[in-house]
């Protein structure tokens, strides 16, 4: 079966570095995905890995290796904002996601 | 960036009733739009994936009967739950996909059936 694995809760401190892993099993890999989701509202994009290497953006950065179904999402300079809970989801060989339960990341001041 | 839309953001009627939700691809032609609902500290259920003039395709357990989904053109799908329930209560999400990977969420739309 297909399966996706993330934490389901991380607390961290404002102004620090947090690291959300996920690992996967899935029939075929079409891209990995990393969405920002806040209560009560639709997921956000974050970031899209397709090849095995880390992906940076601002704050937020995206590592992928494939050989070992295992990708993290790493979050610096944390801000309050960023309590959230982070999606991970895999596209499978028919071009559909298949979606992680979330990791809820609480930020503490 | 691409928008996608939903229509109302919440509702709320009576056990019953059938309720209608509108997904909307604002800049673009989405191609494949999906439906999703979204159980508390779940993640996404996808529910259903239809394409443009053609039936959709529903996922295992997801009641074709109860949950029509009309894909008209390609920036318009509709989610109508018939004879709603207090289980349906949940929040629905649509999402679009244009081309092979970029695929773009609504809003998303909170149901409460009472």
């Amino acid at each position: 079966g297909q399966n996706i694995d993330q934490p389901t809760e991380m607390t961290a401190t404002e102004g620090a570095i947090v690291q959300i892993n996920c690992t996967y099993q899935t029939s075929g890999f079409n891209g990995l995905f990393w969405y920002q989701q806040h209560a009560g509202e639709a997921p956000t994009f974050l970031s899209y890995n397709v090849l095995d290497g880390l992906e940076e953006k601002g704050r937020f950065s995206s590592f992928l290796s494939r050989s070992k179904g295992y990708s993290y999402l790493l979050l610096k300079e944390l801000q309050m904002k960023d309590s959230a809970s982070y999606l991970c989801a895999v596209m499978d060989s028919n071009y559909q996601l298949i979606w992680g339960a979330g990791t809820k990341l609480i930020i503490k001041p | 960036g691409a928008v996608v839309s939903q229509h109302p953001s919440r509702v709320i009627c009576k056990s019953g009733t059938s309720v209608k939700i509108e997904c909307r691809s604002l800049d673009f032609q989405a191609t494949t739009m999906f439906w999703y609902r979204q159980f508390p500290k779940k993640s996404l259920m996808l529910m259903a994936t239809s394409n443009e003039g053609s039936k959709a395709t529903y996922e295992q357990g997801v009641e074709k009967d109860k949950f029509l989904i009309n894909h008209a053109s390609l920036t318009l799908s509709t989610l109508t739950v018939t004879s709603a329930h207090p289980e349906d209560s949940s929040f629905y999400i649509c999402s679009a996909r244009t081309g092979e990977t970029e695929q773009y969420f609504g809003p998303g739309t909170r149901l409460t059936v009472t």
